[in-house]
């Protein structure tokens, strides 16, 4: 089943602890991203990735890391988390670089810092 | 830079009735448009999709959206509600040099029954 999953789907951590989200993509996609999901500011991009190696920033990246040495694995790091990067973490996947492709969504990290 | 608006954060229909919910983006050329749906607890999922063509395109669960490049509008219409229709809707433009896709805050659906 063509899918993309993230782990922990739930966390609750406290502030400064170094956490990582995954997120794994079994379709061959080059094309990788992380979202936040907040209330009432909907879905903003943190990171993209266009292929192995190749990363950029997003809107709110500021917090943030991630790697991308394989093809299938797109890892979210926080180094030091703070309260405000409570939130609802979705990673998705998309086949080619261009915009018009579906862009497959995982279930979701939801993410405490207290 | 791209950007989406959707008017109403929170709309209540009865179930059977049809619904509208609205889009608008801004974007210089005409961009690449998408409807998802987010059930509670779940990821995002595609409905449908704009890239040319016929300007009015059909998507899953009985959905369909209408292009409107005067209007610089993509609402999403439904006929007829079912209950399990209840979510939360996202408007996405997709565009610009990183082909980024930019999504609006959403639009909260209830459906009463």
């Amino acid at each position: 089943e063509a899918q993309v999953t993230q782990n922990p789907r739930y966390l609750i951590t406290v502030t400064g602890k170094k956490l990582t989200v995954t997120c794994s993509q079994n379709m061959n996609h080059e094309y990788m991203s992380w979202y936040r999901q907040d209330p009432g500011l909907g879905l903003r991009q943190i990171y993209y990735s266009m292929n192995v190696e190749v990363t950029d920033k997003g809107d709110v990246p500021e917090g943030y890391k991630v790697s991308r040495k394989e093809k299938r694995n797109f890892p979210l790091i926080l180094e030091s988390p703070s309260p405000n990067q409570t939130s609802l973490y979705f990673c998705a996947s998309r086949a080619g670089t261009g915009s018009g492709g579906e862009l497959f969504f995982g279930e979701g990290s939801r993410l405490t810092v207290l | 830079a791209q950007s989406v608006t959707q008017p109403d954060i929170h709309i209540t229909v009865s179930e059977g009735a049809s619904l509208e919910l609205r889009c608008n983006y801004s974007y210089g050329a005409t961009p690449y448009l998408f409807w998802y749906v987010q059930s509670p607890g779940q990821g995002l999922q595609l409905l449908l999709k704009y890239f040319s063509g016929d300007t009015l395109v059909q998507g899953i669960k009985g959905f369909e959206a209408e292009f409107k490049r005067s209007q610089s509008s993509f609402n999403l219409r439904k006929p007829s509600v079912h209950w399990s229709d209840a979510a939360e809707y996202f408007c996405a433009v997709g565009a610009g040099s990183n082909y980024k896709l930019t999504f609006g805050k959403g639009t909260l659906l209830t459906v009463n029954p």
